[in-house]
């Protein structure tokens, strides 16, 4: 079946420093890549997204790009800030779509 | 726009009580989807419906868990009888047919003494 394996955590970084979290993903036929971030106290949120190999999804500074030949998604940022501090999740879909399924989360701290 | 709506956010309840969660979708939206989150199992799908029929509950612990979607607007989730070891954030999202993105709720913080 379809799995997300993410690094664990927590990462703990200084402000200012780059960030990589690192997903890699098992899948039968061609997945669409997300990452999802939760703040403190909060639901999921969409972060970004990739459809289809080689695209890249960006948002709020950080990028990921779908790697088909190494079955990867990295989440990259250049310059962390305190409020990326949260947990972020790597996760797929295949098929029709409503089986979204995620890794376990990679927590976030990011100190002065 | 009203996102997913949870209710309530935080529950306290004495082993064996009756614990019913409460969701409502973003209107428009045909899929729903309840999460359950631990810091022991990470985030895990419970069960998730498409135009109010439950399609897949095979994440659905043990029967003192059912789940309902009377109408488009509306959901619940019940544990009964509810045991200390369900006490988990559970989270209510909801999306678009095949659409992939989810849009969570704040979730319900349940804890079961």
């Amino acid at each position: 079946g379809d799995s997300v394996t993410q690094m664990e955590g927590p990462v703990t970084l200084s402000e200012e420093a780059f960030l990589t979290i690192n997903c890699t993903y098992t899948a039968t036929g061609y997945p669409s890549l997300f990452w999802y971030v939760q703040y403190p106290g909060e639901g999921l949120q969409l972060l970004l997204k990739a459809t289809k190999a080689d695209d890249k999804g960006s948002n709020k500074g950080f990028e990921a790009t779908y790697r088909k030949e190494t079955t990867s998604f990295h989440l990259e940022k250049g310059s962390v800030q305190v409020s990326d501090s949260a947990v972020y999740f790597c996760a797929l879909v295949t098929g029709g779509g409503n089986k979204l399924t995620f890794g376990t989360g990679t927590q976030l701290k990011v100190e002065l | 726009d009203a996102g997913v709506i949870q209710s309530p956010r935080h529950e306290v309840t004495e082993m064996g009580q009756e614990v019913t969660l409460r969701c409502k979708p973003i209107s428009g939206h045909n899929s729903l989807f309840w999460y359950r989150q631990t810091m022991m199992r990470g985030l895990e799908l419970l069960i998730y419906f498409n135009n109010n029929v439950p399609i897949d509950d095979s994440g659905m612990p043990e029967d003192r868990f059912s789940a309902k979607m009377p109408n488009a607007s509306f959901s619940t989730l019940k544990i009964q009888p509810s045991e200390p070891r369900d006490s988990a954030v559970y989270f209510c999202a909801s999306s678009f047919e095949a659409s992939g993105r989810r849009f969570f709720g704040p979730g319900t913080r349940l804890t079961v003494l």
